[in-house]
């Protein structure tokens, strides 16, 4: 069964410094979500990777994916007050029953 | 462009009651899945709809089902309501199944 980690799920930095959010998966997949939430809202989706060496970048974040480490990073650039949010990885399984397991979260929280 | 919308925005139901959860697509938008989001968790995968067939389905119980109609607009239904379905149901449409999720602003579902 496939399973999803985040690390960190919490994390406090200063603005202007960089981090990097870790997603590591179990089993063979053949699509990585990155989506944010703000409190009490929907989400909103971010990139969406689909191949080995796959990266894309959004203004201060890019986003990484290694299939054959089965991982993928969201790195955050000169970090600012409006990223303040929570950051979920989602991993499509690729078998008959076509599930989408979202990992626990990292929230962010970037202090003035 | 009209953006993905869920209605109601807010329901409470008693133990036992049946409720249905409508959602209507992005324009062009084929596919369509659900999710449930506990307080303080990550969204768990309920299930998705291409072309109005299920094209995967998490570890939900058979009380909740689904529906994706001609336009690709859709519903998920939850039979006899337990304590535990209180949560933010949210669902996303897309182009294709690899594609960007777009999500709606979610029906928060209080069981009583």
């Amino acid at each position: 069964e496939l399973k999803v980690e985040q690390n960190p799920l919490f994390l406090s930095m200063q603005e202007g410094k960089n981090y990097t959010i870790y997603c590591n998966y179990s089993t063979t997949s053949d699509r990585l979500y990155w989506y944010r939430q703000d409190p009490g809202k929907s989400l909103e989706s971010l990139f969406v990777l689909l191949s080995n060496g796959a990266v894309k970048q959004e203004g201060r974040l890019m986003a990484s994916l290694d299939t054959k480490a089965r991982l993928s990073t969201l790195h955050i650039t000169a970090a600012v007050h409006d990223l303040s949010a929570t950051y979920f990885c989602a991993v499509g399984e690729v078998n008959r029953d076509d599930k989408i397991i979202f990992g626990k979260g990292t929230r962010l929280h970037i202090l003035p | 462009e009209t953006g993905v919308t869920q209605s109601p925005t807010h329901l409470i139901k008693t133990r036992g009651q049946q409720v249905t959860l409508r959602c209507s697509s992005q324009s062009g938008h084929n596919t369509v899945s659900w999710y449930q989001q506990a307080l303080g968790q990550g969204p768990q995968f309920i299930f998705q709809y291409y072309r109005e067939e299920e094209n995967g389905r998490g570890n939900f119980p058979p009380r909740f089902s689904g529906l994706q109609f001609p336009n690709y607009s859709s519903e998920l239904n939850v039979n006899a309501l337990e304590l535990d379905d209180s949560a933010l149901y949210l669902c996303a449409s897309s182009l294709g199944i690899q594609e960007t999720q777009y999500f709606g602003p979610g029906t928060r579902l209080l069981v009583l």
